[in-house]
């Protein structure tokens, strides 16, 4: 049974930056043949995919985020940095295995979400 | 705007059949990336409830199926329950935004 549970904090001011982390436990993120990613939801909004990373480092980001976001992966943990957050960056983010196939992407578990506002 | 296209909101009464339909292009559903869907109750994360277009999760009933044709993709629910009332989201990927897509969501009522 896989579990992933985000944290970090709860509030952030604008023009700084985000960061949060997510602890795998029941499978060895260095073992894994997936990736791990992060999706946010806007409050009363959809869900974005963010950027997904696999244990060897190696990274994919959302075009649209890219230029202020980073993702690292460390022992069972992953993390999320997103740099010169504003109002719109306020979300329940969200961490999540994404299992990678040929033209198949999906994310099988998730995390209960940590809900990030900005604001001064 | 989402690159996936869904209605904002379907309904239908108890024992019902809906469906909720997915519309892509030629770069992400049209061009053969699988399509998943995620039900979502009010303040939880997002569930996994058919991957690969038409496959069930362990543990989801059977009276709920996908399908994909083209460039579009659909879920239907049979039998509806109350159980049933969520936000229904699809999820492909995008080769020209080299991105992870979803779609806008849609709510389910059972009436």
């Amino acid at each position: 049974q896989l579990h992933l549970q985000e944290s970090g904090p709860g509030l952030v001011k604008p023009s700084e930056t985000l960061s949060l982390t997510c602890v795998v436990s029941g499978a060895f993120i260095r073992d894994s043949t997936d990736y791990w990613g992060w999706i946010r939801q806007p409050p009363g909004k959809g869900l974005e995919w963010i950027g997904s990373i696999y244990s060897s480092g190696t990274t994919y980001y959302n075009p649209s985020l890219e230029s202020r976001v980073t993702i690292s992966v460390s022992e069972n943990q992953f993390s999320l940095r997103v740099r010169s957050v504003t109002a719109t960056d306020t979300a329940v983010y969200y961490c999540a295995r994404l299992r990678y196939r040929l033209y198949f992407y999906d994310f099988d578990w998730w995390g209960q979400g940590a809900l990030v506002t900005v604001s001064s | 705007q989402s690159v996936l296209t869904q209605p904002p909101s379907v309904s239908g009464a108890p024992g019902q059949r809906v469906t909720i339909a997915c519309t892509g292009s030629s770069s992400n559903i049209g061009a053969g990336y699988d399509v998943h869907w995620y039900q979502q109750f009010p303040g939880t994360a997002p569930k996994l409830l058919m991957y690969g277009n038409n496959n069930r999760p362990s543990g989801v009933p059977d009276r709920i199926s996908g399908s994909k044709s083209g460039t579009s993709a659909s879920l239907a629910i049979i039998g509806l329950q109350a159980e049933d009332e969520a936000d229904y989201y699809c999820q492909s990927y995008d080769s020209s935004l080299t991105a992870v897509v979803f779609g806008g969501g849609t709510k389910l009522t059972v009436l």
